[in-house]
């Protein structure tokens, strides 16, 4: 039972172009959510978040956008860049603290 | 301004020996969150603790596996007669409260190979 899913295992962009992740989760009673970003043999490093009383947020080249009728989000990277070559993971906060983590996408960014 | 510090880093047992893994929060942090990732998925919590208590244990497999956080020292994950099927990353992620916006900080993980 898979609550939050991200259904893309790859994603390959050029240098300076958008890249675009997405995420979608099926427990409407979720509001808070997470992006993190992993490298082989790291642990997850914290990039953005977002409130379900939001439908953006925004970071430097880090957007992310929540659409709560459809229970699906999405980050934007953009100009990306080589070094944001990782694994990207979408979770969800549940009520008691508890993050609930997509598969996760990998993002390769060719020069 | 140390991060969470997790020991090993690697981890080699035996089936049926036992994993102590290890995790310090961050300064100030007194909530500790074990994760577990298995090859090719993504991680999966297995416990909540605060000092000298578990919150929530929801993730935790029944049987072989125990979580301490005690008033002094590390947050320990032990898991008892190790099998291959242990062989995962396992990630500790402390923050500083229990509100949903109290960002959860990961450390390096302990990669635990079972033979």
């Amino acid at each position: 039972d898979q609550q939050v899913k991200q259904n893309s295992p790859s994603l390959s962009v050029q240098e300076g172009r958008i890249s675009i992740l997405n995420c979608d989760y099926t427990n409407s009673m979720f509001d808070y959510f997470l992006w993190y970003k992993k490298y082989p043999a790291e642990g997850p490093t914290f990039l953005i978040s977002i409130s379900s009383i939001k439908d953006k947020n925004e970071d430097g080249r880090f957007t992310v956008f929540l659409n709560k009728s459809a229970k699906h989000l999405s980050l934007h990277i953009v100009p990306s860049q080589p070094g944001d070559s990782a694994v990207y993971f979408c979770a969800a906060s549940d009520p008691r603290g508890k993050l609930i983590f997509g598969q996760g996408t990998e993002l390769s960014v060719k020069p | 301004n140390a991060g969470v510090m997790q020991n090993p880093r690697h981890l080699v047992r035996r089936r049926g020996q036992e994993a102590r893994l290890r995790c310090s929060p961050m300064k100030g942090h007194s909530h500790v969150y074990w994760y577990r990732q298995l090859p090719e998925e993504g991680l999966k919590f297995m416990v909540y603790l605060q000092k000298e208590n578990i919150i929530d244990e929801s993730g935790m497999p029944k049987e072989r596996f125990s979580a301490e956080f005690p008033k002094e020292g590390p947050s320990i994950l032990r898991i008892q007669q190790v099998v291959r099927g242990d062989s995962a990353a396992y990630f500790c992620a402390s923050s500083r409260g229990l509100a949903v916006t109290d960002t959860q900080y990961f450390g390096p993980g302990t990669r635990l190979t079972v033979l």
